[in-house]
């Protein structure tokens, strides 16, 4: 079974610059995983910041990036606002069978 | 522009059958894959499976490979999510998702209790 991995919890002072990043158990995410990120703030659906690695909705805030980083999906927050605070959700490609697979999401709490 | 309407909230009854949809707008619905996700109260996202619209290529995750199905009807450009028998632990909020370019719907809170 495969399992994508993210950090739990990441905790960033406002104004500050945070990474979160996504694992494969399979290896090495590249851009045929076709990373997707999604915010998720309590009782909202989620909703896509980073679809395909690095490409940006007309509702992302600038200060989100995506991007790969050390065999890992990566997304960047640049000048932390009150408002980024949210659990955050990788999604992966596998191919052929079209599975895409979750990560385990990271609370990011901003203090 | 593009829109996933998803059909309300439903109460049910273990052992019940239940179906609910997803309407696309806004684009070529047969032509994207459009999946279903499950997020259980409290807990993270979990991919269910996917559709392909135009000729119902179907695929599950394992972990509810038997347990749900996967349907659509490209003519009136809605996904299906069903259970044949609801059990306590499917009360979930579920969401369909057009995962290419990361399209939501607004989610569908399915409670099952007796």
């Amino acid at each position: 079974q495969t399992v994508v991995t993210q950090e739990p919890s990441l905790i960033v002072s406002p104004g500050g610059t945070v990474t979160l990043t996504c694992a494969s158990s399979t290896g090495a995410v590249t851009s045929d995983y076709y990373p997707n990120w999604f915010q998720q703030k309590p009782g909202q659906a989620p909703r896509t910041l980073i679809y395909s690695g690095s490409n940006k909705h007309s509702w992302t805030p600038a200060r989100f990036s995506g991007s790969l980083l050390g065999g890992k999906a990566a997304l960047r927050l640049s000048g932390v606002q009150p408002e980024d605070e949210a659990d955050y959700y990788c999604l992966l490609y596998f191919g052929g069978a079209q599975n895409w697979v979750f990560g385990g999401g990271t609370k990011l709490t901003v203090l | 522009e593009v829109q996933l309407v998803q059909s309300g909230a439903e109460v049910k009854k273990p052992g019940e059958s239940l179906k609910i949809s997803c309407k696309g707008s806004g684009y070529s619905f047969a032509t994207y894959w459009i999946g279903w996700v499950r997020q259980m109260p409290g807990k993270g996202l979990e991919w269910m499976g996917i559709i392909y619209p135009g000729d119902s290529d179907t695929r599950y995750s394992p972990s509810f490979q038997g347990q749900v199905i996967i349907s659509a009807d490209k003519s009136i450009s809605t996904a299906y999510l069903q259970w044949s028998s609801l059990k306590a632990s499917d009360t979930a909020m579920y969401y369909c998702a057009r995962p290419d370019r990361g399209y939501w719907g607004q989610g569908t809170l399915v409670t099952v209790s007796s």
